[in-house]
């Protein structure tokens, strides 16, 4: 069963807002990694964290690996309205066999009417 | 160039029939992965190669069938297709091994509809 619980599931954002995602689980994770997903298209790796406590950037995203080693968080700052899509965070989980991901639900950003 | 390709990008069918999705990648990597997205967007993992060789085979029913005839190729054959089956189907790869190994890239999908 889903092993990531990512919140919030959906939020609203207004031009030049910065927001907020995170991702938790009850197990540890070696990795964990973000990706966009825009409307018919796959999914696209934003950032790949491997330590604890590591803090990384990517133009107006920043993702952090918690120090537990069981949540991870993805800020966006000054959202712009290209942004609007759905985030997964998705983790290796510690003694996963192969290389399998486990993915979190999603969190959708939408647009404020 | 596209990375990570998907053929067809959709595939509409009626139920009974067999269907094939197929998938290359051009990065080099070592590991394929075939993805299921359902209508509430959750991703889930069917398959996994390393090599051409099946590392992870999660419960998928007999019906599908992944084949990897190199590394740089992985396809997806689907018998007997049924309502159930609709979903967009994403393939991704990674590279197995070295600094970045779980780092996985995904096809643009294929939106398969079961009528």
């Amino acid at each position: 069963g889903q092993q990531l619980n990512q919140s919030p599931q959906s939020m609203f954002i207004q031009e030049g807002e910065d927001v907020s995602m995170n991702c938790t689980s009850s197990s540890i994770f070696n990795t964990w990694l973000w990706y966009k997903q825009d409307p018919g298209e796959g999914p696209v790796l934003l950032i790949a964290l491997y330590k604890a406590g590591e803090l990384t950037s990517n133009g107006r995203l920043t993702a952090q690996f918690g120090i537990t080693r069981k949540d991870s968080f993805l800020n966006i700052s000054a959202s712009i309205p290209s942004d609007v899509g759905i985030y997964f965070c998705a983790g290796q989980l510690l003694g996963a066999a192969g290389n399998k991901l486990t993915f979190g639900g999603g969190t959708r950003v939408l647009v404020k009417p | 160039d596209t990375a990570v390709s998907q053929t067809p990008k959709y595939l509409v069918t009626q139920m009974g029939n067999d269907k094939s999705i197929k998938c290359e990648q051009n990065l080099g990597h070592d590991t394929m992965y075939w993805y299921k997205q359902d209508s509430k967007k959750f991703l889930k993992i069917m398959f996994s190669y390393n090599n051409k060789e099946l590392i992870i085979n999660e419960t998928v029913p007999n019906r599908f069938s992944p084949k990897s005839p190199d590394k740089a190729h992985l396809n997806l054959h689907i018998n007997s297709l049924e309502l159930g089956d609709s979903a967009v189907y994403f393939c991704a790869s990674s590279p197995g091994t070295g600094e970045a190994p779980y780092e996985q890239y995904f096809g643009p999908g294929t939106r398969l509809t079961v009528t």
